[in-house]
């Protein structure tokens, strides 16, 4: 079935370090990918979104490429910041037999920026 | 703008006691879905509602059930709690489709004792 793996955190950097987290995932057809973010005591919100190979999802400094060949939708961003600490999730949307929209997510991972 | 509204955001149940999780949408969306979140786990979906009026069994549903009261509620029962649903649950909203967004309400943190 439809899964996603992301890297184990924790991630510790230090503020205006770069950030990578790795996602890869198995899917049968073409899913859409997602990264969530959750802050301490919030729900998930979407961060950002690629529907289709080669797409590139941006949002906040954060950017993420939909890598068809090597199944992968990996989280960057440039110079990290405090306010960027949080919980992340790489997600899949699960086509199935109709478009439900349903979401396959990775483990999370949890990182901290410090001053 | 009020988004995906859960009640309560947090609970202790006593192992065998019954509770409902509320969940309310003011998006007009047709699909609502329930999760749990586990440490190292990620979210994993309980069930879910594509539309007003049906419901389906996600991959962690045993021990759960649910009702679409109309398109804007979706409520989860546990009937007789066990510690292993110790967890924390998320409602969440979106419109049909493979690439919109789900909307998240801010989690109910349950402890089953």
């Amino acid at each position: 079935g439809n899964s996603v793996t992301q890297m184990e955190g924790p991630v510790t950097l230090s503020e205006e370090a770069f950030l990578t987290i790795n996602c890869t995932y198995t899917a049968t057809g073409y899913p859409s990918l997602f990264w969530y973010v959750q802050y301490p005591g919030e729900g998930l919100q979407l961060l950002l979104k690629a529907t289709k190979a080669d797409d590139k999802g941006s949002n906040k400094g954060f950017e993420a490429t939909y890598r068809k060949e090597t199944t992968s939708f990996h989280l960057e961003k440039g110079s990290v910041q405090v306010s960027d600490s949080a919980v992340y999730f790489c997600a899949l949307s699960d086509h199935g037999s109709s478009n439900t929209g349903k979401l396959i997510f990775g483990q999370g991972t949890t990182l901290q920026v410090k001053p | 703008n009020a988004g995906v509204t859960q009640t309560p955001k947090f609970q202790v149940l006593k192992t065998g006691q019954s509770m409902t999780l509320q969940c309310a949408q003011d998006m007009n969306h047709n699909s609502m879905y329930w999760y749990r979140q586990d440490p190292g786990m990620g979210l994993r979906l309980i069930y879910y509602s594509a539309s007003e009026g049906t419901t389906d069994k996600g991959e962690v549903p045993n021990g759960y059930n649910v009702s679409r009261l109309n398109k804007r509620e979706f409520s989860l029962r546990l009937e007789s709690a066990a510690p292993s649903q110790t967890s924390v649950y998320f409602c969440a909203s979106s419109d049909r489709g493979l690439n919109t967004e789900a909307f998240f309400g801010q989690g109910t943190r349950l402890t089953v004792v």
